[in-house]
């Protein structure tokens, strides 16, 4: 089956600095890559995804990146606020099967 | 538009009870999975039922069970509960079963004494 590997574990940046997390996942079948965030008490929070047949996406201070030939995608935020502050988890699904793998989840501390 | 919502949000239960936990997904969402969230083993998939039908199911032992209703909504019962079995369980849904975004509900914290 699909296994999804997330890093790192724990991130601290200050606050208007850029965060990378990055995620590999191992079934070439995967096309679907979402990421979710998570705040204490809440449940996941979809907050950006990509396909396979797409290599970058954006939405205001989000982007996510993802290179099928290395396995691999990756999650960008700029800019970095307080309020991002959150454990953010990667996911991988292949085609015709909705069930999502995660990664283990990164958590991101924002420093003011 | 009314996210998931899940019910209770807090659980306390005995080893050895059996609990029941509920799952509205977001109107016209058809498909509701369901998600085991500990500390030590992240998120890990446990079934999706599609138009009451269970569609695939995780690699969990029989004690756990689920059905849907046909409204959608949906329910997982645990039996016999064990120590291990303490975690959040998070309900998704998608408007069609595969190849759409799943939305999370806030998930019900079970804790197993």
């Amino acid at each position: 089956g699909e296994n999804v590997e997330q890093h790192p574990s724990t991130l601290s940046v200050q606050e208007g600095d850029s965060a990378v997390i990055k995620c590999t996942y191992s079934d070439s079948a995967s096309n679907y890559f979402p990421w979710y965030k998570q705040e204490l008490g809440k449940g996941p929070q979809l907050i950006i995804d990509i396909r396979s047949n797409v290599g970058e996406k954006k939405d205001q201070r989000i982007a996510v990146t993802l290179n099928k030939t290395a396995k691999h995608f990756s999650l960008h935020i700029t800019e970095t606020q307080p309020e991002d502050s959150a454990v953010y988890f990667c996911a991988a699904r292949y085609s015709g099967y909705s069930t999502l793998t995660f990664g283990k989840g990164t958590m991101l501390l924002v420093s003011p | 538009k009314a996210g998931v919502t899940q019910t209770p949000r807090y659980l306390i239960k005995t080893r050895g009870q059996q609990v029941t936990l509920s799952c509205s997904p977001i109107s016209g969402h058809r498909s509701v999975s369901w998600y085991q969230q500990t500390p030590g083993q992240g998120l890990q998939f446990l079934f999706e039922y599609f138009s009451e039908t269970q569609r695939n199911k995780g690699n969990f032992p029989g004690r756990f069970s689920g059905r849907q209703f046909s409204n959608s909504r949906s329910e997982m019962n645990v039996s016999t509960l064990e120590l291990g079995d303490s975690a959040l369980y998070l309900c998704a849904s998608s408007p069609v079963g595969s190849n759409n975004e799943q939305f999370f509900g806030p998930g019900t914290r079970l804790t197993v004494l």
